[in-house]
């Protein structure tokens, strides 16, 4: 199975703030990398895919980099709604893995 | 508007079963992969079983093979999970999802919540 790690497992920053938190995959997955947001109590919401690709609907401020092992989620200018957790998964190869998440809390 | 909306969880004794549903509309069901993807309380996302458009192919994650299956009506719009031989640590929030090409999950439910205890 693939391994997904996320750094740092939680950051805390200010309104404003560039944020950037990676994602590991334990072996060569191409571009097949998702991200998710997660709001507590709330169903995970789909952002990027195939590695750099924003989802319809998601504000620009989020981007997505990265292909082989190592990816990046950044946000550019971090707004109060967007504290969440955020998760990366695999879809090269089944199963289907979700990294351990980062959590992303203000200041 | 695409809406998914998960029922059947509930409070199961270890070694019971229970049938998840996920009732979909706004899309055409049949032309789409779905999956399922659990999550214990406190804890980080797990996806636990997916099935092709069709339903000729299923895939499970270790932790639940030989014991979930998954299974779709396309006439009905439905998406289901069989669980049998329930075990504590399955007790999570499961959540239905909409997979478009390469397994990517576009679209999730609320959530139901299956509880194991004695």
């Amino acid at each position: 199975d693939i391994q997904m790690s996320q750094s740092p497992s939680s950051l805390s920053t200010s309104v404003g703030d560039r944020v950037t938190m990676t994602c590991r995959a334990s072996q060569d997955i191409g571009s097949f990398l998702n991200w998710y947001q997660q709001k507590p109590g709330r169903a995970p919401k789909f952002l990027i895919y195939a590695g750099s690709s924003l989802q319809s609907g998601v504000p620009s401020r989020f981007s997505g980099s990265g292909s082989g092992t190592d990816f990046t989620l950044t946000i550019s200018s971090l707004q109060p709604e967007d504290i969440a957790t955020y998760y990366c998964q695999q879809s090269y190869s089944s199963p289907l893995t979700f990294g351990q998440g980062t959590t992303v809390e203000i200041k | 508007e695409v809406q998914l909306l998960e029922s059947g969880g509930g409070l199961v004794q270890p070694g019971g079963s229970l049938r998840l549903s996920c009732a979909t509309s706004g899309f055409t069901f049949s032309s789409y992969a779905m999956s399922w993807v659990r999550q214990a309380p406190g804890k980080g996302l797990e996806w636990v079983a997916g099935i092709r458009g069709s339903g000729t192919s299923t895939y499970y994650a270790d932790s639940v093979k030989g014991r979930f299956t998954i299974s779709r009506d396309n006439s009905e719009n439905t998406l289901y999970l069989h669980m049998d031989s329930l075990r504590v640590e399955d007790t999570a929030v499961y959540y239905c999802a909409k997979s478009i090409p390469l397994w990517s999950m576009d679209y999730w439910g609320q959530g139901t919540l299956v509880t194991v205890s004695s």
